[in-house]
């Protein structure tokens, strides 16, 4: 059974950074891209970053671009999330997914909130 | 803004059927076959239902199908059940420099 816990998240100040990881398990995690998607309370989903299986290829969505980078380690089949100079528009459950092609997620985490102070 | 535009509400009655747009650009739906469909139920977690525009992951009721005309995919729930009320998400791969985007999401009430 796939699994992908997500941790990391909490309370920050804006301008502040945290780390988020996604511990996965259930499946070959170096044969499978991933990606991290948010959701800001009450709204629709946002997609963020997602990198090849062997962490080769990684793209952002341009309202992360320079702050955000989606980094894995393979060895420990954890994905991450380094978030840099927070924003309040930042604040939302982050949520990683497991992908089949790099534009398909096909199972999903249950998030962790990051809420970012104003 | 969402990059993709859904209606922010549907509803329908059991037994019928419903259809639910996607609408985007040449850059993003009517550029490439890469349209998914996510289905999320209050306070659970998105599941995918519809990728690659028409194909449904194993498990998933064929009740559920996809299409796509120009720039804009359709969803449509045949059939209508109580356990399909949720909000639809509709997503596209957008090219290597935006990648890919959402739509705002879509509220299915089942009456």
């Amino acid at each position: 059974e796939v699994q992908l816990v997500e941790s990391g998240g909490g309370l920050v100040q804006r301008g502040g950074s945290l780390r988020l990881s996604c511990a996965a398990s259930g499946f070959t995690f170096s044969n499978h891209a991933m990606s991290w998607v948010r959701q800001a309370p009450g709204k629709g989903l946002e997609w963020v970053s997602v990198i090849s299986g062997r962490g080769g290829s990684m793209y952002h969505a341009d309202s992360v671009k320079g702050r955000f980078t989606i980094s894995r380690d393979n060895s420990k089949n954890t994905l991450f999330l380094q978030m840099n100079s927070l924003r309040a528009e930042d604040t939302a459950v982050y949520y990683c997914a497991q992908c089949d092609t790099m534009m398909v997620m096909i199972n999903w985490g249950r998030g962790t909130l990051v809420t970012v102070s104003s | 803004q969402s990059a993709l535009t859904q209606p922010a509400s549907v509803s329908g009655s059991p037994g019928q059927s419903i259809t639910i747009s996607c609408t985007g650009t040449s850059s993003d739906v009517g550029g490439y076959n890469y349209v998914s469909w996510y289905q999320q139920h209050p306070g659970k977690v998105p599941q995918l239902i519809i990728y690659d525009v028409t194909k449904r992951p194993s498990g998933v009721s064929s009740r559920f199908s996809g299409s796509k005309s120009g720039n804009t995919a359709s969803l449509t729930i045949s059939g209508l059940q109580a356990e399909d009320e949720a909000d639809y998400h509709c997503c596209s791969y957008a090219g290597t420099s935006t990648f890919m985007v959402f739509g705002g999401g879509t509220k299915l009430t089942v009456l």
